[in-house]
Order: structure tokens, then C-alpha cells, then sequence
């Protein structure tokens, strides 16, 4: 167990609606990031956050947001959905500073249809 | 443009064997390396890292190379064990600054009983 929690496991919805996934981080990281893998593609940077301020932005579509709150969970607020949006959504965590791992979440599997 | 590749989708080692990953990259700032383990339907487990300062770094069973020279880093497992079999991520981070950390497609490792 990572300590990284995500909800929903699974999430299925129409094109054109807004969904929104969240994660908590381990206990006493302070950075949280967003990947998006595609069908067995390699893991797609999307956005950072540490400390409740964007750090790091990927190829993060337009149609996709995200924040952090003060509690330091993370919310992934993806609108307009196609069904090129389905994928595996993984939140991870670190502590954010110098060279720390990543830790991942299992994951949200989103399909759009 | 990828810039942490591994060109090898698949490998399949006999059990008690050594199995050599290979990750190669084009971003000269990298300086911080990392692989994950990553089975189906769990997110990615942090395995072991090296700094750039280090050329090896050894965990158990699992040692990881770095040429810097050669942009290229490699993870050996000896000995291979049936439990081994999944999904190898390598990803790199240029650290202090940035904190992004790029991810390659993945090998998929088979370590035959």
C-alpha cells in the first residue's frame, strides 16, 4: 500500500460531461502529480502541485484542471469529455523537495462513451 | 519528442537468470533517475533510484547503471524470480527547478519458471 488513496476506482460517463477525481496524498508529502496512461502507453505528465501551488504543468489539455487544497488533497476536474479521454488517471505523491520517488495510487479508470 | 525511451516492449528471462532493462535518454539536464514496477491494475511501485552524481546503485536484488556519457541507464535483476513479471517504468526528473518527472513506454518483463 502506497498511502496514496484515489476515488472513484471507475468511472464511466457520455462525451461532452465533466467528471472529477480525486486523490490524498501520503502522510507528510507535500506534492502531488497527475499522469494520464492511454492504452498500455507510457505514463503522460499532466500537472503538479506542492504545497497548494501549481508547480509543473505537462500536456494538460485545456478541458483539464486540477488543484490543491489546503489539506493538500488534489482534484483532477476534467470537462468536455471525448472518448479519446478514456484512460487510466494516476495521482502520485512525494515529498516534493531534492530527489524524492514518486508514489503512486492506484489509479482511476475513466471510460468515456 | 520522448525524451526517456525504452525500446525494448518486451523481455522474457528464464527464472534464477539475470534480466537487464534498458532506458535511454535525450534531456542532458536530467539528473535524478528512478524505475518502477508496475503490475495490472495497481499503480506504479517505486523500485530504486541514482542520483547523477552515482554511476551504480544496488537494492537487493536490484542494481541500476547510469552512463551519463551514453544518456543511458540500465536496471539489472539477478536473480530473476516469477514475481518479478510486470511492467518496467524508467523515468527522469532534472530535479531542483522544474520537478517533472518524465516517464518512458514501459518493458514488459517475463520471467519464465
Amino acid at each position: 500500500d502506497s498511502g496514496v488513496t484515489q476515488t472513484p476506482k471507475h468511472l464511466i460517463t457520455a462525451t461532452g460531461q465533466r467528471v472529477t477525481l480525486r486523490c490524498s496524498p501520503r502522510s507528510g508529502d507535500l506534492s502531488v502529480y497527475w499522469y494520464q496512461q492511454s492504452l498500455d502507453q507510457g505514463l503522460q505528465f499532466l500537472i503538479q502541485y506542492y504545497n497548494g501551488e501549481e508547480r509543473a504543468k505537462g500536456n494538460i489539455l485545456e478541458r483539464f484542471s486540477a488543484q490543491q487544497f489546503p489539506d493538500l488533497h488534489s482534484e483532477l476536474n476534467l470537462s468536455s469529455l471525448e472518448l479519446g479521454d478514456s484512460a487510466l488517471y494516476f495521482c502520485a505523491s512525494s515529498w516534493g523537495q531534492g530527489e524524492s520517488p514518486l508514489h503512486f495510487g492506484n489509479g482511476t479508470r475513466l471510460t468515456v462513451t | 519528442d520522448q525524451q526517456v525511451k525504452q525500446n525494448s516492449p518486451s523481455l522474457s528471462v528464464q527464472e534464477g537468470r539475470i534480466s537487464i532493462l534498458n532506458c535511454d535518454y535525450t534531456n542532458s539536464m536530467f539528473d535524478y533517475f528512478l524505475w518502477y514496477k508496475k503490475y495490472p491494475a495497481e499503480g506504479p511501485t517505486f523500485l530504486i533510484s541514482i542520483s547523477s552524481i552515482k554511476d551504480k546503485n544496488e537494492d537487493g536484488r536490484f542494481t541500476v547503471f547510469l552512463n551519463k556519457s551514453a544518456k543511458h541507464l540500465s536496471l539489472h535483476i539477478v536473480p530473476s524470480q516469477p514475481g518479478d513479471s510486470a511492467v518496467y517504468f524508467c523515468a527522469a526528473s532534472e530535479g531542483s527547478g522544474t520537478y517533472k518527472y518524465i516517464f518512458g513506454t514501459g518493458t514488459r518483463l517475463k520471467v519464465l519458471a
